[in-house]
């Protein structure tokens, strides 16, 4: 099966820049998508296909995917960016697959 | 505006058969396409994705919960069923539904709240 691994948690202070990692064998050939999901709540998607952004996602998000590392880059991070983040791609062997989520902490 | 809506039990016990509804409204299981999905995440862990109805019936299913898992449609209500088989413990956590807009992406436009199912004699 087709597994996607992620840092467990990721620090930024305020202001600066956070990139959070998604590995995978040859994930530079899929295209992938990354979530949100703040405390409590329900995930959202916040890129797709790799870099585009859904609309109402701010600009500060941005994605990309080369070899076999995906990154979200979270640009000017605030603290309502306090969160759980998830990688995601399709497989032809395993279907949906889920990264191991990332734990980003605003200090 | 696409809203999903999970429900089913809050509590099952082990060995029984969980089900779960996803009641939806702001698109169509009829339309080219569009698909709905179930992930599931247990308590402080990851989410797992689990099953993926189409709009054509096509349906499919997580490898390794695969026997234990059956996604079913009914287009005129506007619901997405998931019944599991054999509930375990380890099968707490929270599930959620989510819809994908066209079979040519591969993500989640948009997902439902959730429901905690915890599994407990």
């Amino acid at each position: 099966s087709y597994v996607l691994t992620q840092p467990p948690s990721v620090s930024v202070a305020p202001g600066q820049t956070a990139r959070i990692t998604c590995g995978g064998n040859n994930l530079g050939s899929k295209r992938v998508h990354w979530y949100q999901q703040r405390p409590g709540q329900a995930p959202v998607l916040v890129v797709f296909d790799d870099k585009d952004r859904p609309s109402g996602i701010p600009e500060r998000f941005s994605g990309s995917n080369s070899g076999n590392t995906a990154t979200l880059t979270i640009s000017g991070a605030e603290a309502g960016d306090e969160a759980d983040y998830y990688c995601q791609v399709w497989d032809p062997t395993t279907d949906q697959v889920f990264g191991t989520g990332t734990t980003v902490t605003v200090v | 505006q696409i809203t999903l809506k999970e429900s089913g039990p809050t509590l099952v016990k082990p060995t029984q058969t969980l089900t779960l509804t996803c009641t939806f409204s702001g698109f169509s299981l009829s339309t080219s396409g569009v698909s709905v999905g179930w992930i599931r995440q247990p308590p402080g862990k990851a989410l797992e994705w689990l099953a993926l109805i189409y709009w054509d019936d096509d349906k499919r299913y997580s490898p390794s919960l695969n026997t234990r898992l059956t996604i079913t449609k009914d287009t005129s209500k506007n619901q997405v069923v998931l019944t599991m088989t054999n509930m375990d413990p380890v099968d707490t956590g929270t599930y959620y539904c989510a819809y994908k807009r066209n079979a040519a992406s591969s993500y989640f436009d948009k997902w439902g709240l959730g429901t905690l199912v915890v599994v407990s004699s």
